[in-house]
């Protein structure tokens, strides 16, 4: 089954570029879905499919998928994306749904 | 606007059992497949079961096949989680999450409760 790494920590300056890392064998051949957690908060989906984006998060972030890393990004990075982040995949093989490690997100 | 609220949750003795409830508003509620996630400081997020629109299949994690059960009242638009022979491993804040499309076989979750506290201890 998929184990998903993700960095425990990224931080970044307001204003500049976030990515955050999903690393797995061969993830570029599924999906991957992204949700962004600010605390105390429930998860909220801002990218499925790779790299589509829900009704209400901003353009600023994106997502792609290829090879054996997908990745986030967030452009003209805010105080308010300070959250931890989570990838996510279904894994046929088990009918199971996996989530990677989480990535904090600081904004200095 | 699409509305979950789970409820149930509370402190239970290790090999007890306890019930979760979902209540759901704002859609077609036996139009969706729904799910049960949980969250703990030590163990991340984790997916604990799933449940067609229908109610016609179940799925579940290997933690909880055999102890949990996932099932739904349409009629109620009400979702459940029955746990039975709890751990103390089992500690977490517990979510209901609904599927991004109607009548889907595998999608993400677009919309989450706040979610409802689990505590296993003697």
């Amino acid at each position: 089954s998929y184990v998903l790494t993700q960095p425990p920590s990224v931080s970044v300056a307001p204003g500049k570029t976030a990515r955050i890392s999903c690393g797995a064998n061969n993830i570029g051949s599924i999906s991957v879905h992204w949700y962004q957690q600010r605390p105390g908060q429930a998860p909220v989906l801002v990218i499925y499919y790779n790299d589509d984006r829900p009704s209400g998060i901003p353009e600023r972030f994106s997502g792609s998928n290829s090879g054996n890393t997908a990745t986030l990004t967030i452009s003209r990075v805010e105080a308010g994306d300070e959250a931890d982040y989570y990838c996510q995949v279904w894994d046929s093989s088990s009918d199971h749904y996996v989530f990677g490690t989480g990535t904090k997100v600081t904004v200095l | 606007q699409v509305h979950l609220v789970e409820s149930g949750g509370g402190v239970v003795q290790p090999g007890r059992s306890l019930r979760l409830s979902c209540a759901a508003s704002g859609f077609t509620f036996s139009n969706y497949g729904m799910h049960w996630l949980r969250q703990s400081p030590g163990r991340g997020l984790e997916w604990v079961a799933r449940i067609w629109y229908d109610g016609s299949n179940t799925y579940y994690a290997d933690f909880g096949k055999g102890r949990f059960t996932i099932s739904r009242d349409n009629s109620k638009n009400t979702l459940y989680l029955q746990m039975n022979s709890l751990r103390a491993e089992d500690t977490a804040v517990y979510y209901c999450a609904r599927d991004l499309r109607e009548v889907a076989t595998v999608t993400p979750f677009d919309y989450w409760g706040q979610g409802t506290l689990v505590t296993v201890s003697s």
